[in-house]
C-alpha cells in the first residue's frame, strides 16, 4: 500500500487566496484526520471523519476552514480566505476502528 | 477534553546512555497510548503503543510502561544511537483507530 497520500508537498500562496489541501486515505482505512503541526502549539487535531461523515470539527480554527470527504478514498481541507498565521504543516492521517494511525507526508503551507 | 503533557521538552544524552521521556494525562477514559518518533521534515511514525489492559510493554531498545492509576506512561529508550535523534510525541485516546490528542513533543539529541 502506497500510504496516506497528500498534495501538494508544498504549497505557497499569498494572503487573501483560496488554498486547497488534498488527501487520499489508506484503502480500507473508515477513519481520517487532519491535524496542524506549528512550533507553538505542536500537533493540533482540526476535524476528523469516520465512513465519510464529520464527527468532531472543534478544532476547526474558524470559518474560513473547511472540510470535506466526499467518498472513502478522498478528503479535502480548504482555507479562504487564508492568511499568514494558518502557515504550518497540515498533516493527514487514517485508520481502521481499533487500529493503528498512520500519517501522510504532509503539506507545507507558506501564506505570505 | 483530554489534555497530555510531556517532559522534559529537550534531552540531551551521550550515544550508549538511556533515555527516558514521561507524559501525564487527563482523562481516565483514555485506553490507549502511542508513541511516535518526528525526524526533521518527516511526518510522525508510529515506533510503539500501550493499551490501558497492560502495564509494559517492549520491543527491543524501547519500552513503554502505563500507570493508569496516577495517569502517566513513559517512553525509555536504551542504547541510544545518533540515528534515534528526533521529536518523540505521546499520545492519549480512547481508543485506538480513534482522535488522538497529543502532547508537546520532546526533542532527543544523542550526541556521538
Amino acid at each position: 500500500d502506497a500510504g496516506v497520500i497528500q498534495s501538494p508537498r508544498h504549497e505557497v500562496t499569498e494572503m487573501g487566496q483560496e488554498v486547497t489541501l488534498r488527501c487520499k486515505p489508506i484503502s480500507g482505512h473508515n477513519s481520517l484526520f487532519w491535524y496542524r503541526q506549528t512550533m507553538m502549539r505542536g500537533l493540533e487535531l482540526l476535524i476528523y471523519f469516520n465512513n465519510n461523515v464529520p464527527i468532531d470539527d472543534s478544532g476547526m480554527p474558524e470559518d474560513r476552514f473547511s472540510a470535506k470527504m466526499p467518498n472513502a478514498s478522498f478528503s479535502t481541507l480548504k482555507i479562504q480566505p487564508s492568511e499568514p498565521r494558518d502557515s504550518a504543516v497540515y498533516f493527514c492521517a487514517s485508520a481502521r476502528t481499533d487500529e493503528k494511525l498512520f500519517f501522510g507526508s504532509g503539506t507545507q503551507l507558506s501564506v505570505l | 477534553g483530554e489534555n497530555v503533557e510531556q517532559h522534559p521538552s529537550t534531552l540531551s544524552v551521550q550515544e550508549g546512555d538511556s533515555a527516558v521521556i514521561k507524559c501525564t494525562y487527563s482523562d481516565s477514559a483514555s485506553n490507549y497510548f502511542p508513541w511516535y518518533k518526528q525526524e526533521l521534515g518527516k511526518r510522525p511514525q508510529l515506533i510503539i503503543d500501550i493499551r490501558s489492559n497492560v502495564g509494559e510493554k517492549k520491543d527491543q531498545r524501547i519500552a513503554v510502561t502505563l500507570n493508569k492509576t496516577a495517569k502517566h506512561f513513559s517512553l525509555h529508550i536504551t542504547e541510544t544511537q545518533p540515528e534515534d535523534s528526533a521529536v518523540y510525541f505521546c499520545a492519549a485516546s480512547k481508543t485506538s483507530g480513534s482522535r488522538l490528542t497529543f502532547g508537546e513533543g520532546t526533542q532527543l539529541t544523542v550526541n556521538p
